[in-house]
């Protein structure tokens, strides 16, 4: 059974900080999702990660996958209030994409 | 607005009542995807849809779940005989075959009294 875990489950953390986000996934997959989520509100796609070594920025938020590892990384620079969400990671296995319980992150001005 | 869309956003009903969920995917998705989201919790795979065949099914989805996507294009879930275990964020998503980012709709929220 592919299960997916995130670590930390909560982040409470200051403006201008750096932290990690990790997502450890138990089978082999073939494709890593993040997704954002603000409070009732849906998902957001933020990374599709494809292969191994593969890493994608986008503003300060930068994304990495370790296939051997089976782990993946979401890396928060210098960060911002307004980042403030929950982040979820997910692994897709025989196009069933199964979710961790997500990181949810408060950042203080 | 070209994004996924649900109706209707929120659903309160008593137990035992049916409910149906519709989803509207972005026009040229083939695929189409159900969610369960229950508070802290990330979304559960129920189900999903290439074009009008239902390729995948979750053991989460008992009996008293259905889904349909009869031309291709919008999307059902029915939910009958309702429980208050059933009661949740439902969500819709839909990509395109090949392309892997997959795109949600806003939700339906259901409560079961």
């Amino acid at each position: 059974e592919l299960k997916v875990e995130q670590n930390p489950l909560f982040l409470s953390m200051q403006e201008g900080k750096n932290y990690t986000i990790y997502c450890n996934y138990s089978t082999t997959s073939d494709r890593l999702y993040w997704y954002r989520q603000d409070p009732g509100k849906s998902l957001e796609s933020l990374f599709v990660l494809l292969s191994n070594g593969a890493v994608k920025q986008e503003g300060r938020l930068m994304a990495s996958l370790d296939t051997k590892a089976r782990l993946s990384t979401l890396h928060i620079t210098a960060a911002v209030h307004d980042l403030s969400a929950t982040y979820f990671c997910a692994v897709n296995r025989d196009d069933k994409i199964i979710f961790g319980k997500g990181t949810r992150l408060h950042i203080l001005p | 607005d070209t994004g996924v869309s649900q109706d209707p956003r929120h659903k309160i009903t008593k137990r035992g009542q049916n409910v149906t969920f519709r989803c509207d995917p972005i026009s040229e998705h083939n695929r189409l995807y159900w969610y369960r989201q229950t508070l802290g919790q990330g979304p559960e795979f129920l189900t999903y849809f290439q074009n009008e065949a239902q390729l995948e099914k979750s053991r989460l989805l008992s009996d008293r779940f259905s889904a349909e996507r009869p031309k291709g294009s919008f999307s059902t879930l029915e939910i009958q005989r309702t429980e208050q275990g059933d009661s949740a964020m439902y969500l819709c998503a839909s990509s395109l075959y090949g392309i892997e980012t997959q795109y949600f709709g806003p939700g339906t929220r259901l409560l079961v009294l």
